[in-house]
């Protein structure tokens, strides 16, 4: 069986400030792969990046970037320098193969100006 | 590029009534995926085709839900006589397999928003 751990319900920052949403994962697959997506009010959902099982580098892209370590099963996701647009539901998200998703509870990110 | 759209967007409706959503994915995609969200929760999945072969379905998928994708696709998801508790968002995500079986990135439409009433 997988599972997904967001262990944050909700979370609210002031703008520009550092935020890191924590995912955690359990799957006995050893080729599996992680997703974040982004949820906004108007519902629908954003893909943000896939991770496969095999490659643990770290990846940045802009503000946003994702820690995976495979030895604490995480996959955590850190925004910089928040912004009011980044205010959203996020949520991580584990797959083997071409099959279903299955998605965490989400986290509830509310940046305030 | 389009993406993968639904509709209706939202739909009011009366215990006991039928509805039926459609989705149409990305244009090259072989596999079409269908969620359901309760409020406060991710996404929970229902069923999945490759082409017009329904190859899953989830235990949540009662037999008063439907799907078909008969022509490969676009793709309906109908609820007979529906109830309160089938209040929700409804979502459906188109992905391309490949033949190397690595996992290609599920893109998501808005999704149709049910109301029962």
């Amino acid at each position: 069986a997988q599972k997904v751990t967001q262990a944050q319900t909700e979370i609210s920052v002031v703008e520009k400030e550092d935020v890191t949403l924590d995912c955690v994962y359990e799957t006995r697959d050893t080729t599996y792969y992680l997703f974040w997506y982004k949820q906004p009010p108007s519902g629908e959902l954003v893909f943000l990046i896939r991770r496969n099982s095999f490659d643990e580098q770290n990846e940045i892209s802009g503000r946003y970037s994702w820690n995976f370590q495979k030895s604490t099963s995480s996959f955590n996701f850190t925004i910089t320098a928040s912004q009011v647009v980044d205010s959203a539901v996020y949520f991580c998200a584990l797959v083997r193969g071409n099959e279903k998703l299955t998605f965490g509870t989400g986290t509830r990110l509310t940046i305030i100006p | 590029d389009t993406g993968v759209s639904q509709n209706p967007r939202h739909k009011i409706t009366k215990r006991g009534q039928n509805v039926t959503f459609r989705c149409d994915p990305i244009s090259e995609h072989n596999r079409l995926y269908w969620y359901r969200q309760t409020l406060g929760q991710g996404p929970e999945f229902l069923t999945y085709f490759q082409n017009e072969a329904q190859l899953e379905k989830s235990r949540l998928l009662s037999d008063r839900f439907s799907a078909e994708r008969p022509k490969g696709s676009f793709s309906t998801l109908e609820i007979q006589r529906t109830e309160q508790g089938d209040s929700a968002m409804y979502l459906c995500a188109s992905s391309l397999a490949r033949k190397d079986r690595k996992q290609e990135t599920q893109y998501f439409g808005p999704g149709t928003r049910l109301l029962v009433l």
